[in-house]
Order: C-alpha cells, then sequence, then structure tokens
C-alpha cells in the first residue's frame, strides 16, 4: 500500500491567491482527517468526515478554509483568498475506526508571501 | 475538553541510555487511546505505539513502550537503549472513542541523542 498520498509537497503562493491541497487516503480507511501544524498553535485539527461526510469543522479557522471530499479516495483542502498567516504544514491521515491509529500522509508546506 | 500536556519541551540524553518522555492527560470520557507519534527533522508524523483506556497491560512495540498509569492520568514513552536515530520531535496524543473522536496532540518534546 502507498500510504496516505499528498500533493503538492510544497507550495509557495501570493496573498490573495487560491490555494488547493490534496489528499489521497488510504482505500478501506473510513475516516479522514485534516491537520495544521504551526510553531506557535502545534499541530490541530480542522476537520475530519466518515465516509465522505465531514462530521466536525469545528477547528477551521475561518471561511476562508473549506474541505471536501466527494469520493472515499479524493479530498481536498482549500484556502481562498490565501494569507500569510495561513503558512503552515498541513497534514492529512487516514484511519479505519475510531479509536484506531491514524495513518499520516509527508504532509504539504505551504508558504503565503 | 480533552487535554494533553507534555511539560518537557527539550531532552538530551546520551547513546544507549534510556529515556522517558512524560505525557499526562485529561478527559471525562472512560473510553480512549493514547498515541505516541515521532517527528523526524524531515517531517512525517511515524506512529509508535498506541495504548487503549482498558488494556490491562502497557504496550510495547520494539524499543518503545507506554508507561501507563490511569489513576495518574499518565501516557509516558519509555524509549530503552536509545541510538542516535531516536533525535526528533515526539508527540502524545489522544482521542476519545465516544466523544470528539479527533485525535489531539500535546505541545511535542524535542529529544536529541548526543554520541
Amino acid at each position: 500500500d502507498a500510504g496516505v498520498i499528498q500533493s503538492p509537497r510544497h507550495e509557495v503562493t501570493e496573498m490573495g491567491q487560491e490555494v488547493t491541497l490534496r489528499c489521497k487516503p488510504i482505500s478501506g480507511h473510513d475516516y479522514l482527517f485534516w491537520y495544521r501544524q504551526t510553531m506557535m498553535r502545534g499541530l490541530e485539527l480542522l476537520i475530519y468526515f466518515n465516509n465522505n461526510v465531514p462530521i466536525d469543522d469545528s477547528g477551521m479557522p475561518e471561511d476562508r478554509f473549506s474541505a471536501k471530499m466527494p469520493n472515499a479516495s479524493f479530498s481536498t483542502l482549500k484556502i481562498q483568498p490565501s494569507e500569510p498567516r495561513d503558512s503552515a504544514v498541513y497534514f492529512c491521515a487516514s484511519s479505519l475506526d475510531t479509536g484506531a491509529r491514524q495513518y499520516f500522509g509527508p504532509g504539504t508546506r505551504l508558504t503565503v508571501t | 475538553a480533552q487535554k494533553i500536556t507534555q511539560t518537557q519541551p527539550g531532552m538530551f540524553v546520551q547513546e544507549k541510555e534510556a529515556v522517558t518522555l512524560d505525557c499526562t492527560y485529561d478527559t471525562s470520557d472512560p473510553s480512549y487511546g493514547l498515541f505516541w507519534y515521532k517527528q523526524p527533522s524531515s517531517g512525517e508524523m511515524i506512529f509508535l505505539i498506541y495504548q487503549g483506556s482498558y488494556d490491562q497491560q502497557n504496550a510495547t512495540e520494539g524499543r518503545y513502550s507506554l508507561n501507563f498509569q490511569k489513576a495518574r492520568k499518565s501516557a509516558n514513552l519509555v524509549i530503552s537503549a536509545s541510538q542516535l536515530g531516536d533525535s526528533a520531535m515526539y508527540f502524545c496524543a489522544m482521542r476519545e472513542i465516544q466523544g470528539a473522536q479527533k485525535l489531539v496532540f500535546g505541545q511535542g518534546t524535542r529529544l536529541t541523542i548526543n554520541p
């Protein structure tokens, strides 16, 4: 199994531009999570899906952030418009079941200038 | 609300020594899972070990063991015979089974192994 796949691995964009991060979970995993890691706030959950349905989006910082999961093998996290404070590493993770281990992707390092 | 506390921002240990990384947690959910992840300088999150709240025995995975003290709400990670490659950030995390089900992380401990 290839594990959780994220793209791009690095993204540099200018303030005001739209950014789309992509994730392919491990096949058969019912849960998908988006996390953000910054020096100031550490690792924080943004949103998670169960069977493609968003369950908890309380961690999404503001309306500029949106996430979708159109099918079991693909999810996107979109930031529009992006701001310098969005610069962070964004991780996608998937798991089989509640309480199960979460498998993390390699992360996308986003820099907004 | 669930909370994870790692009180050691950084630790320095001599190679081949054992090291204990502290983690305390707080939750009102009787069912939960505790996890430790390693994040080397390359950035990926590597799963190390898992302990369920109802597990009677402490979890072990190779050189890693979890010292689970439920009454004290602590879940310390013990690394035996440390190696240079163990130098990394280590995160303790908890996931409530019946509650929010999200993984909540501590702030991490940066471990440095000296030769």
